[in-house]
């Protein structure tokens, strides 16, 4: 099945700084990667996803990019900010617009945006 | 739109009891997740619905774990008996059936056994 691997695990920049946290995958199928923010005492909330045949997206402070030969993808957080602070997750998964799309994610990192 | 609900969202038993744990997914959501994220990891998932059939249910300890959705709408997970292990944060998740891959997740019941 996939595995995918999550780093750094703890992450603490000083605010209007960058942050990028980089995440490998194993399965060469998958094609489909999102990236959820996780608060403390909350669920995960998607901040933003990239499919296999795009190889990078933005969203205004924050971006994602795909290497499909390598495997992995990162995010980038431009100008942070304390509220940034959080744990957040990458994901992989593969399907084909079906009932599949099971999402395997990595184990974390906790981001500190330090005022 | 409302989002996924979930409840209780604590819930503190003694190893060998029984707890149950409830989900209503995003009005017309056709696919839910349950998952189990343990402290310090991320989640997993232990088990999918479409409608009302199950998808997916290969990483569910079915020994002592069971899940329905009877009327393919809300869901409900059970544990029974459970055991220390089974500390975690269970999440439920929903995704709207054409509306590609995106998953939205509840808040989530925090779970301690005692």
């Amino acid at each position: 099945g996939e595995n995918v691997e999550q780093h750094p695990s703890t992450l603490s920049v000083q605010e209007g700084d960058s942050a990028v946290i980089k995440c490998t995958y194993s399965d060469s199928a998958s094609n489909y990667f999102p990236w959820y923010k996780q608060e403390l005492g909350k669920g995960p909330q998607l901040i933003i996803d990239i499919r296999s045949n795009v190889g990078e997206k933005k969203d205004q402070r924050i971006a994602v990019t795909l290497n499909k030969t390598a495997k992995h993808f990162s995010l980038h957080i431009t100008e942070t900010q304390p509220e940034d602070s959080a744990v957040y997750f990458c994901a992989a998964s593969r399907g084909s617009g079906g009932s599949n799309y099971k999402l395997t994610f990595g184990k974390g990192t906790l981001l500190t945006v330090n005022p | 739109e409302a989002g996924v609900a979930q409840s209780p969202r604590y819930k503190i038993i003694e190893k060998r009891q029984s707890v149950a744990f409830w989900c209503n997914p995003i009005s017309g959501h056709a696919t839910l997740y349950w998952y189990q994220q343990i402290l310090g990891q991320g989640p997993k998932l232990l088990i999918q619905f479409q409608n009302n059939g199950v998808v997916d249910d290969s990483q569910l300890p079915k020994d002592r774990f069971s899940a329905e959705r009877l009327k393919g709408v809300d869901s409900t997970l059970k544990i029974q008996p459970a055991k220390l292990e089974d500390s975690a944060v269970y999440l439920c998740a929903s995704r709207r059936l054409r509306d590609a891959e995106t998953q939205y997740f509840g808040p989530g019941t925090r779970l301690l056994v005692l």
